[in-house]
């Protein structure tokens, strides 16, 4: 049983189309953090948020944190090509313990 | 320049085998951490180090020890290498301990036969 639980595992959707990804746990989380890893590499860390509500846009993409922080999603508009890899998101419990989530793989077809 | 670096990158050897695999950061983080990922694409934790001290490790064989010569380095050696020790590893460091906004490395593809 995973702590953090990512839906939908799979999406394959055309460029231009949006899509929304979400992180949900029934634990609390101090800080929740959304990571891109492509084929090869190492993930890479997008975006942090911390507050309950809190809300955060980096260009195409929308990053928010569940009021109790329990659940995170994360909103791309107008989907490219270059939008495809692998999302993870990953939680820290009381600051010293952090788990990630089973990931979703995502594809944007030109 | 690149933030974190292991080596090798790919890693095939036999069952039974012992291999290391190095890592360095040189983001003068003070937090360093060891991942495995499975074939889902799992990321588990493996080890944090913070200054050189283990301070996570989570349920990990003790065929596997980590190494911190200093707080640039974190390597982790394999003894006894298994069929289910197949994975791709990665390092990771931080400024703090608490694993928020850890920066990886590329992975070392391990494949043992």
């Amino acid at each position: 049983t995973q702590l953090l639980e990512q839906s939908p595992q799979f999406l394959s959707i055309q460029e231009g189309e949006n899509l929304t990804v979400y992180c949900n746990s029934s634990s609390v989380f101090s800080s929740l953090q959304w990571y891109r890893q492509e084929p090869g590499e190492g993930p890479v860390l997008l975006v942090t948020v911390v507050t309950g509500g809190e809300v955060k846009k980096l260009k195409r993409l929308t990053f928010q944190f569940g009021d109790a922080r329990k659940d995170s999603s994360l909103h791309i508009t107008a989907a490219q090509p270059g939008d495809t890899g692998l999302y993870l998101c990953a939680g820290t419990i009381n600051f010293n313990k952090f788990y990630f989530g089973s990931g979703t793989k995502l594809n944007v077809k030109p | 320049d690149t933030a974190v670096s292991q080596t090798p990158k790919y890693l095939v050897t036999q069952m039974g085998n012992d291999k290391s695999i190095k890592c360095e950061q040189n983001l003068g983080h003070d937090t360093m951490y060891w991942y495995k990922q499975d074939s889902k694409k799992f990321l588990k934790i493996m080890f944090s180090y913070n200054n050189k001290e283990l301070i996570i490790n989570e349920t990990v064989p003790n065929r596997f020890s980590p190494k911190s010569p200093d707080k640039a380095h974190l390597n982790l050696h394999i003894n006894s290498l298994e069929l289910g020790d197949s994975a791709v590893y990665f390092c990771a460091s931080s400024r703090g301990w608490d694993g928020t906004e850890a920066f990886f490395g590329q992975g070392t593809r391990l494949t043992v036969v």
